[in-house]
């Protein structure tokens, strides 16, 4: 069965500490793995598509990247605006118009 | 990147009474979209699949009766959600793909609330 976990559920960060976001996939057959953003009471933003393992993408503090089992989102040096819910989701090559998603982790940025 | 609206982002309603939930493709066209049912701190959950022009596709243990959905257009599809009761609040987002792309841009959500 095709699944997505998100590790850890919760994260709380100082201002400046760095950190990593963990999302384990079970999929026969990855299409993509997609990061999103997700503020409280609103949809989730794109934020990254990966391919194939060893790809990497960054934006601004954020950057992801991809091995056959995992992929992680790293955090340099966070602000408070990176406080969000992240969301990892894979697509899976037989079924494209489905993503599978994970149930997030909830960042939280201290100044 | 493209952009999907959609309304209302909340509404309130009686037990019994219908609601009806807007999704647009704002500047591209999407013959496939997407809605999703979210809970408090749960992931996103597929509920169906819209596709313009003909039925749309439900996923596992979603009622079709209940949750209608109407795709009349290339940039609108519709979320009826028939006879409310108080478990079917939830927040409910659609999504939609751009021609050519891999990713899904997402509306900001409905907050359902069934009293």
């Amino acid at each position: 069965e095709d699944q997505v976990t998100q590790s850890p559920e919760a994260l709380r960060l100082q201002e400046g500490e760095s950190s990593s976001l963990n999302c384990s996939y079970t999929v026969s057959g990855l299409r993509g793995l997609f990061w999103y953003r997700q503020d409280p009471g609103k949809g989730p933003e794109f934020l990254f598509t990966l391919y194939s393992a060893g790809e990497e993408k960054e934006k601004e503090r954020l950057k992801a990247t991809l091995t056959k089992k995992e992929s992680f989102l790293h955090i340099t040096a966070p602000k408070p605006e990176d406080s969000a819910t992240y969301l990892c989701a894979v697509q899976a090559v037989y079924n494209t118009d489905k993503l599978i998603f994970g149930t997030g982790t909830r960042l939280q940025v201290f100044p | 990147g493209a952009v999907v609206s959609q309304h209302p982002s909340w509404v309130i309603c009686k037990s019994g009474t219908s609601v009806k939930i807007e999704c647009r493709s704002l500047d591209f066209q999407a013959t496939t979209m997407f809605w999703y049912r979210q809970f408090p701190k749960q992931s996103l959950m597929l509920m169906a699949t819209s596709n313009e022009g003909s039925k749309a596709t439900y996923e596992q243990g979603v009622e079709k009766d209940k949750f209608l959905i109407n795709h009349a257009s290339l940039t609108l599809s519709t979320l009826t959600v028939t006879s409310a009761h108080p478990e079917d609040s939830s927040f409910y987002i659609c999504s939609a793909r751009d021609v050519g792309t891999v990713g899904l841009f997402f509306g900001s959500g409905t907050q359902l609330s069934v009293l």
